[in-house]
C-alpha cells in the first residue's frame, strides 16, 4: 500500500475550516484515500474515504487532486471537539482491511 | 453507525498472569475483526486480523502463543495476553469491518474504545 505523508501539527480556530493535508504520491489506481481520527484515549473513528472523485459527508469534505497525489480533509466549521490525531490511510480494495497507520496530524482546535 | 465494544476498559495485573479482553460487535456481524496495539505517544499497530470460525492472522514480529486470538461467533473476538509483563501494558484496541457496499467500503472499520492495560 501507498504511503502517505501529513504535517506532524496542525492548528485551527474554532468555528474555522480546517484543512488536513495528505501526499501519497506513491498511489496506484486501485487504492482508496480513507481518513480516520483518534481522540486521546478512544479508539479511532472512520471518517470518509473516497477514489478520485471528492467526498463529502455529515462530517467532513474529502478533496482528491487530479492525479491522485495528493488529498485534503476538511472539517467545515471545527469545534474543540474535533481536536485529535488525524491519520490518512491508503489502501487498496483488496487488502482486507489492514489498515497502516502512520503518525498522523494532531489538530488542535483553540476556541 | 455500527458499534464495537470493548471490555474491560481498564485492567491492571500483576505479571506473570493472564488477560483476556473482549470486543464485540453490537448491531452487526463481523466476519472479520482486527487487533492493534498502541503504545504511548506512538500510532496504532496492527497486531493480527481475526476471522470467525478459523485461526487469526498474526502481524510479523507478534508472537502467537502469547496473544491468543478466537473469533468463535460472528459477533465476538477475545485476545488473551497469557503470561503478561510490563513490556506488554499497552493500549488494545480492536475493529471490525462491515462488508456491505462493496470494495469500496471493505476498509470502512469501526473501532472499539479501546482497552488499557497495565502489568505490575
Amino acid at each position: 500500500d501507498a504511503k502517505t505523508t501529513q504535517p506532524t501539527s496542525m492548528d485551527c480556530a474554532e468555528g474555522r475550516a480546517a484543512n488536513l493535508p495528505c501526499n501519497h504520491s506513491t498511489i496506484s489506481g486501485n487504492e482508496y484515500v480513507y481518513w480516520y481520527r483518534q481522540i486521546h484515549s478512544q479508539g479511532p473513528q472512520y471518517i470518509i474515504h473516497g477514489l478520485k472523485n471528492n467526498e463529502t459527508n455529515e462530517m467532513a469534505s474529502l478533496i482528491i487532486t487530479e492525479d491522485r497525489k495528493s488529498s485534503t480533509l476538511i472539517l467545515p466549521h471545527a469545534t474543540l471537539r474535533d481536536t485529535a490525531v488525524y491519520y490518512c490511510i491508503v489502501i487498496s480494495g483488496t487488502s482486507y482491511g489492514k489498515l497502516t497507520f502512520g503518525q498522523g496530524t494532531i489538530l488542535t482546535v483553540h476556541p | 453507525g455500527a458499534v464495537v465494544s470493548q471490555h474491560p476498559s481498564r485492567v491492571i495485573c500483576k505479571s506473570g498472569t493472564s488477560v483476556k479482553i473482549e470486543c464485540r460487535s453490537l448491531d452487526f456481524q463481523a466476519t472479520t475483526m482486527f487487533w492493534y496495539r498502541q503504545f504511548p505517544k506512538q500510532s496504532l499497530m496492527l497486531m493480527a486480523t481475526s476471522n470467525e470460525g478459523s485461526k487469526a492472522t498474526y502481524e510479523q514480529g507478534v508472537e502467537k502463543d502469547k496473544f491468543l486470538i478466537n473469533h468463535a461467533s460472528l459477533t465476538l473476538s477475545t485476545l488473551t495476553v497469557t503470561s503478561a509483563h510490563p513490556e506488554d501494558s499497552s493500549f488494545y484496541i480492536c475493529s471490525a469491518r462491515v462488508l456491505a457496499g462493496g470494495p469500496s467500503s471493505y476498509n470502512e472499520q469501526f473501532f472499539g474504545p479501546g482497552t488499557r492495560l497495565t502489568v505490575l
